[in-house]
């Protein structure tokens, strides 16, 4: 059974036009990532999250965003997708940063597609 | 400073050979984990092993093993007997105390196993 979910699997979206990606989690972990990942290259740390404080990697546009409501969701938002954007979009939880079972589990990425 | 290094892009072997895949680290802190992951073509990632700073023993669990030698810095993974189903893109990643253990990843090595 899938423990981290992401929706959609697929995503087109106009260029400019914002665009949401969501996670959700079955874990009840205390962080979430969000990686960007560009065709053979490495995933790149955007944010995370540790419970609701959030953290923002310096190199991280100011074009994304994101949103945890509750412990099982989070959402990535592209608030003016350019032609750059389009990537693989990885979420990815770990129990808490400081456990010694640091290791994060994926989801299966939203693939972003912009037109 | 947290650096991944991978040198290797893309390896083939043919199927019952063993591979090894090499990583290089980089941090400056003194409690730290490394991983490996595997991505295959349906994109999630999915997590393979962790070792920890303070570990003194390399390990192997079924078909993996795993050797880091901390004089040269090196994680280096191996596959034994490789199956075709071992085919994927094979991450080498670490994450630091001092950096809030956020994961990052090296670039990749892409294993291709002929039958």
């Amino acid at each position: 059974d899938a423990m981290v979910i992401q929706n959609p699997r697929y995503q087109v979206t106009q260029f400019g036009k914002p665009v949401t990606l969501s996670c959700s989690q079955t874990l009840n972990h205390n962080v979430m990532y969000w990686y960007q990942q560009k065709s053979s290259q490495a995933p790149k740390l955007l944010f995370h999250y540790y419970d609701k404080d959030f953290n923002n990697e310096a190199d991280t546009p100011d074009n994304f965003q994101s949103r945890r409501p509750n412990t099982s969701f989070c959402f990535l938002d592209i608030r003016s997708p350019g032609l750059g954007d389009a990537a693989m979009y990885l979420c990815a939880t770990s129990r808490a940063e400081t456990a010694v079972d640091t290791e994060a589990f994926f989801g299966q990425g939203t693939r972003l597609t912009v037109v | 400073a947290q650096k991944v290094t991978q040198a290797q892009t893309e390896i083939s072997v043919v199927e019952k050979e063993d591979v090894t895949l090499d990583c290089v680290y980089e941090t400056c802190d003194t409690t730290y984990y490394l991983f490996w992951y595997k991505q295959p073509p349906s994109g999630e990632l999915v997590f393979l092993i962790r070792r920890n700073s303070f570990d003194e023993q390399n390990e192997i669990s079924g078909r993996y093993s795993w050797n880091v030698q901390k004089s040269t810095s090196s994680f280096n993974f191996t596959i034994t007997a490789s199956q075709v189903v071992d085919s994927a893109v094979y991450f080498c990643a670490l994450s630091e105390a001092a950096g809030g253990f956020k994961t990052i990843f090296g670039a990749g090595t892409r294993l291709f196993v002929k039958a």
